[in-house]
């Protein structure tokens, strides 16, 4: 398994309250994703990253914002948590756009509830 | 825009039969397609990916799938299914490689 530690795999918490999860790389790798997985939608983008400091929007990322001050962590903040976000969230990273590497590789998730 | 289109949510088949996961897609640039797999509480695998060249790609796990650009399509197949083989199956396109768009996935239950 590729070197990614997605913390925490489970939180549950409160509307209105601000919440971060983490995504930690130990391969070295450029590219960074955040995704949420919904029933019947699959896995839609909320954010990536292309280098350090250097992030861009996905399809969905109204109410989440994102930031990655380091190569190996990549932070997804929800700045103020709905019910709507209840969701799992799944954090991917890649070597390289170019599609000859470009594979991602999955951490194993955080399960978010908002209440 | 790219979009992926997965027919059937749920597919059952017996074990020793063969897999058929069917996967439709919507790009305006040649695509680079790809299947991934779920199992339970875990993150995505790669199981295959077509960039260019050999239309018939193999992948992991004894899959493979077919590259058809007159139909849009990249079905899934394995010609013997394994109980092992139970998970969610999703596909997906990109055409710049930043961004990539999934399917709502096929989840593939085998009965003994």
């Amino acid at each position: 398994d590729a070197g990614i530690t997605q913390s925490p795999r489970h939180k549950v918490t409160e509307t209105g309250t601000p919440v971060t999860l983490r995504c930690h790389q130990t391969e070295n790798h450029r590219y960074m994703y955040w995704y949420r997985q919904d029933p019947g939608h699959g896995l839609r983008l909320i954010h990536y990253s292309y280098g350090v400091k250097d992030t861009d929007k996905g399809e969905v990322s109204d109410g989440y914002s994102v930031s990655r001050s380091k190569t190996e962590d990549f932070l997804l903040t929800l700045e103020s948590a709905t019910s709507s976000q209840t969701s799992v969230y799944f954090c991917a990273i890649s070597e390289s756009p170019m599609v000859a590497k470009n594979i991602q590789y999955f951490g194993a998730g955080t399960r978010l509830s908002v209440l | 825009a790219q979009s992926v289109t997965q027919l059937g949510s749920h597919v059952s088949v017996s074990e020793g039969a063969l897999v058929l996961l069917r996967c439709n897609y919507s790009s305006s640039v040649p695509p680079y397609l790809f299947w991934y797999v779920q199992y339970p509480n875990q993150g995505l695998q790669l199981l295959l990916k077509y960039t260019t060249g050999a239309t018939l790609v193999k992948g992991i796990n004894g899959f493979e799938a077919e590259f058809k650009k007159s139909e849009t399509s990249f079905h899934l197949t394995k010609p013997s299914a394994h109980m092992s083989d139970a998970a969610e199956y999703f596909c997906a396109v990109s055409d710049t490689g930043n961004q990539f768009y999934f399917g709502t996935g096929t989840s593939l239950t085998v009965i003994p």
